[in-house]
């Protein structure tokens, strides 16, 4: 079946550092791909997503790219704010048929002023 | 504004007590879904519903259960608690299936003493 293994953490960094974290997934087939964040008291919700190969997802500053060759969705961001302090969690479908959820164990991101 | 809500966002039981968490709905989704979540761990799918057809994973233990009488709302129940369901239970929504996004409540921390 489909899994996914994210870095782990907590990742501390200083505001307007840069953000990497990394994910990588095992799948048959042509999956989608997503990071999901979590706030403080929050339910986790979509950030982006790529569908296919080369796909470049991007919100609120944040990017991944749908790495087929290496099998990658790394989140980055240039420059981090106190408020993207949050969970992250790398996320992967599978194709076709009923896209069952499957999710990596999420990576902790503080970021201190 | 709150689309997809848990109640009650802290429950303790004891062991071997059943226990009953609830999730409501403002979206019209016709897809529930139920995942467990330990700490540091992924959410773990336990089960959805499509409509009313239910739709259990393979290893969810039998101590699950879940009850969707309309649209808007499902149930978790746990017919007898043990220490190690202990977790956070995230219900979640989404528009169909194949529909990737997945709206989340904010969780249910379930304790059983």
């Amino acid at each position: 079946g489909n899994s996914v293994t994210q870095m782990e953490g907590p990742v501390t960094l200083s505001e307007e550092a840069f953000l990497t974290i990394n994910c990588t997934y095992t799948a048959t087939g042509y999956p989608s791909l997503f990071w999901y964040v979590q706030y403080p008291g929050e339910g986790l919700q979509l950030l982006l997503k790529a569908t296919k190969a080369d796909d470049k997802g991007s919100n609120k500053g944040f990017e991944a790219t749908y790495r087929k060759e290496t099998t990658s969705f790394h989140l980055e961001k240039g420059s981090v704010q106190v408020s993207d302090s949050a969970v992250y969690f790398c996320a992967i479908t599978n194709s076709g048929g009923y896209q069952k959820v499957t999710f990596g164990t999420g990576t902790k991101l503080q970021v201190i002023p | 504004d709150a689309m997809v809500i848990q109640n009650p966002r802290y429950q303790v039981t004891q062991f071997g007590k059943p226990v009953t968490l609830s999730c409501s709905q403002t979206l019209n989704h016709n897809v529930m879904y139920w995942y467990q979540q330990k700490s540091s761990q992924a959410p773990k799918l336990l089960f959805h519903y499509y409509d009313k057809d239910f739709n259990n994973e393979a290893d969810t233990p039998d101590n699950f259960q879940s009850r969707r009488p309309n649209t808007s709302f499902c149930f978790l129940d746990i017919r007898s608690p043990g220490l190690g369901d202990a977790a956070m239970y995230l219900c979640a929504t989404s528009r169909d299936r194949g529909i990737e996004k997945l709206f989340f409540g904010s969780g249910t921390q379930l304790s059983v003493l």
